[in-house]
């Protein structure tokens, strides 16, 4: 498809068990960003990718919280020993490199995640 | 702290009226800002963006408008339609790289 996908779009996993999620961007677009959104909140930004460059984690939570991203192309979000208060949903977007020049992010339709 | 928020957490408006949504924020060296729009179960969606050399910008049906003096930021939609009801989020850029910094969201009603 053209846009960011995101996959699963639903995943309900048990307190300590741990998770992955899973960004396609679109094609080309050399920016990767993760970001979470607790229910009625903003968006909490966790994570950016910018081609080789070393990403920025400054918003992950706690070390808990690690991404990846291969190839330059698709990024995985994994959440160990998950916990109750990490319950939310985890959006992606990509984005051409720069965003001053068009490189608006567009964003995925969002992980839901509910840790029981 | 650098911060972004919004004045009314919701607003109601009629159908065929023009809606306004303001945003305050505090980083007065931010130099680039963004309105997304996101509807219920699906990802924010970008409106409209302005840069800070900028007091004014307009899409269709959008208008946004800047006031750096006062660090306040606006949505101006004209003629509002039921299909414009959802949660509008404004965004900040500051300093080099594209990472955003958003406000908490204003859900907005339209009513029949």
């Amino acid at each position: 498809g053209a846009g960011v996908s995101q996959s699963p779009s639903n995943k309900v996993t048990e307190k300590g068990k741990d998770v992955e999620l899973r960004c396609d961007p679109i094609s080309g677009h050399t920016a990767l960003y993760w970001y979470r959104q607790s229910l009625g909140q903003g968006l909490e930004f966790l994570i950016y990718f910018q081609g080789n460059s070393a990403p920025d984690k400054s918003g992950l939570p706690s070390d808990r919280f690690s991404a990846e991203r291969t190839g330059g192309s698709v990024s995985t979000l994994t959440i160990q020993r998950t916990q109750q208060e990490d319950s939310a949903v985890y959006l992606c977007a990509s984005s051409l490199p720069d965003v001053l020049a068009g490189g608006e992010q567009y964003f995925g339709p969002g992980t839901r995640l509910t840790v029981t | 702290g650098e911060s972004v928020g919004l004045h009314l957490p919701t607003l109601s408006v009629q159908e065929g009226d023009n809606s306004i949504i303001n945003c305050a924020y505090s980083n007065s060296a931010s130099d680039y800002f963004i309105w997304y729009k996101q509807e219920s179960g699906k990802g924010p969606q970008f409106i409209i963006d302005i840069r800070s050399n900028m007091d004014k910008r307009q899409g269709q049906r959008v208008t946004v408008l800047l006031n750096k003096t006062v660090k306040h930021l606006s949505l101006q939609i004209a003629a509002t339609q039921p299909g414009d009801s959802a949660v509008y989020f404004c965004a900040e850029k500051t300093g080099g790289g594209n990472k955003l910094t958003f406000g908490t969201g204003t859900q907005l009603k339209v009513e029949l």
